[in-house]
């Protein structure tokens, strides 16, 4: 299966800075990523939609000015919390599709967020 | 839209014991079903999908969905659980369309030696 690769697997920030989480296709193409997000003892929750070189489609209630997504390449997506609280601590998991419109997403192996 | 229901939360089930989580689903478009596995503090894992074709598929490590369609159910079982497994199991819908995935609440499988 195609390999989806996410970085940091952990990040500890004071609270007020930003952090910048990569997702990175290794052996596709993704024209689309996906960001879900997963609070304690909660199930997954998509946060974005993002395609290649287009501005990201958010779910409802998820701030886009807070969650920055740049997809800006066939293979890379990022996000950034700004100005990160403690209550944005929480665990990320990217997705990565490829082209072609009966393709399955593959996961990256997310990224535990801990803001003190 | 689509949904997907998980219900139960948590399974105690005694070590070589067979057991079974379900999956209900929702969607008015055909999907891909997946079950993923999530060890504590850990990512996802695949656990097994159906795509296409068998509706009976089997991972290596011993578990088995059957996809249901009338029944809109993909359910997990295991003849015979073992310690390794605890962890928890979420079932998953994703249209062919978009591929955006939909998780259920996930069910907690607690195997007791």
């Amino acid at each position: 299966g195609a390999v989806v690769s996410q970085h940091p697997s952990w990040v500890i920030c004071k609270s007020g800075t930003s952090v910048k989480i990569e997702c990175r296709s290794l052996d596709f193409q993704a024209t689309t990523m996906f960001w879900y997000r997963q609070f304690p003892k909660q199930s997954l929750m998509l946060m974005a939609t993002s395609n290649e070189g287009s501005k990201a489609t958010y779910e409802q209630g998820v701030e886009k000015d807070k969650f920055l997504i740049n997809h800006a390449s066939l293979t890379l997506s990022t996000l950034t919390v700004t100005s990160a609280h403690p209550e944005d601590s929480s665990f990320y998991i990217c997705s990565a599709r490829g082209q072609g419109t009966l393709t399955e997403a593959f996961f990256g192996q997310g990224t535990r967020l801990t803001v003190v | 839209a689509q949904s997907v229901t998980q219900l139960d939360s948590q399974v105690p089930v005694f070590e070589e014991a067979p057991v079974e989580l379900r999956c209900n689903y929702s969607s008015s478009v055909s999907v891909y079903l997946f079950w993923y596995v999530q060890y504590p503090n850990q990512g996802l894992q695949l656990l097994l999908k159906y795509l296409s074709g068998s509706t009976l598929v089997e991972s290596i490590n011993g578990f088995e969905a059957e996809f249901n369609k009338s029944q809109t159910s993909f359910h997990l079982r295991k003849p015979s659980v073992h310690i390794s497994d605890t962890a928890e199991y979420f079932c998953a819908v994703s249209q062919l369309r978009d591929g955006k995935v939909t998780f259920g609440t996930g069910t907690k499988l607690q195997v007791i030696p």
